[in-house]
Order: structure tokens, then sequence, then C-alpha cells
């Protein structure tokens, strides 16, 4: 264990459906991060959260909206989902720049 | 922004031998370059990192050394064994600002042959 937890660890979805992953850490971490892991792309950065601002957005679809409501909690709404977009999803922490990054187990996401 | 590129993407070694991964980076103001392991259906998990002011560290069969003009690091795996079969991401921290993040190479299938 790594002290990141995320839920759900499977998830199916409808194109039309809005769902919502949940990443929680009470490491004490200030920076938290969301990564797509598909076949394609094996460690894509989406988002990054320092003490609770999004400070990096790389490119991402609107259809998926990141939320950090205190520095311990990082969600990621799902709406309006491709089929491209099935991979697993993997949250990460760490205290700051340049210490190690500790991940949760990620959600495998498929879209139907 | 920062790439990281990270070859080669499968390896096969046979058990005792050494495996080495090599990446190359594009910002020459990173100075974090942590490695990662990833076992089929398991998160990925830190097996060592180098910062930008040293150019090699060890710990016990694993090594990372660091060549900053060259702007690449490499893996280096001795005395192999089945249970480092896993695949291995490089990753470098772009400097030059408040930035935190990692940027991660794509990956090497490592098998260690019996």
């Amino acid at each position: 264990e790594t002290g990141v937890t995320q839920t759900p660890r499977h998830l199916v979805m409808g194109m039309t459906n809005k769902k919502s992953l949940k990443c929680e850490q009470h490491l004490g971490h200030n920076a938290m991060y969301w990564y797509k892991q598909s076949a394609k792309k094996p460690l894509e950065l989406m988002f990054v959260y320092n003490f609770k601002e999004q400070t990096e957005n790389n490119s991402v679809p609107s259809r998926f909206s990141p939320e950090c409501p205190n520095s311990s909690h990082l969600f990621l709404h799902l709406h309006t989902l491709q089929p491209e977009d099935s991979a697993l999803y993997l949250c990460a922490s760490r205290p700051t720049e340049n210490t190690e990054a500790f991940f949760g187990q990620g959600t495998r996401l498929t879209v139907v | 922004g920062e790439n990281v590129e990270q070859h080669p993407s499968t390896l096969s070694v046979q058990e005792g031998d050494s495996a080495v991964i090599k990446c190359t980076y594009s910002d020459s103001a990173s100075n974090y370059f942590p490695w990662y392991k990833q076992e089929l259906g398991k998160r990925p998990q830190l097996i060592i990192d180098i910062r930008s002011n040293v150019g090699e560290k060890k710990d016990q069969r694993i090594a990372v050394t660091l060549n900053k003009t060259a702007k690449h690091f490499s893996l280096h795996i001795t005395e192999t064994q089945p249970e480092d079969s896993a695949v291995y991401f490089c990753a470098a921290e772009p400097g030059g600002g408040a930035t935190n993040k990692l940027i991660f190479g794509t990956g090497t299938l490592l098998a260690i042959q019996p």
C-alpha cells in the first residue's frame, strides 16, 4: 500500500453516462496528479494540482473535469466519453517537486 | 515542453545477465530523474532516482547514471532475476519554475528468461 486510494477499481459506463473517479491520500502531500495509462501512451499526464490549485491541464478534452476540494481528495468527473477513453486512470501524489510520486492502484475504465 | 524518449520498448535477457534501459530528455533545466517499476496488474513504484547534481547512484543491483551534457540517463540492473520482469518507466521533472510534474517515457517491457 502506498497510502493513495482510488475508487472504484473498475468502471463500465455508456457514452451518455456521467460518473466520477475518486482519489484519496492522507500522506500530507501537497501535489496530486491524474495520469491516463493506455497501450498507445503508457503514462500520460492529464492534470496537476498544487495546494488544491490546478497548475497543469495537458490539453485534456473538456469531457474530463477534475476537482480538488481539499489537499487530500481529487476527483475526475466524466461525461459523454468516447470508447477511446477506455484506459487505466492513475492518481498520484507527492510532497513537493523533486520527490517520489506515490501512485494509487488505478481505476480501469471501459466506455461502451 | 519536456519530452522523454525511452529505449528499447522491449528487452529480453537471460537470468543472471545485465539489463540496460536508456532515456533522453529535451529540457536542459530538468533536475530530477526517477525510475519506476510496474508489475503486471500493479501500480508503478519508485525503484531509484537521481538528481541533477549527481552523476551516478547505486542501490544493490540497480544503478542509474546521468549525463547532463548529453541529456540522457540510464538504468542498469545487474544479476537479473525472474522477479525483475516488469515494465520500467523513466521520468524527468522539468525545471525553470514551479511546474511540479513528472513526464514519463513510454516504458520498457523487461523479460528475464530462465
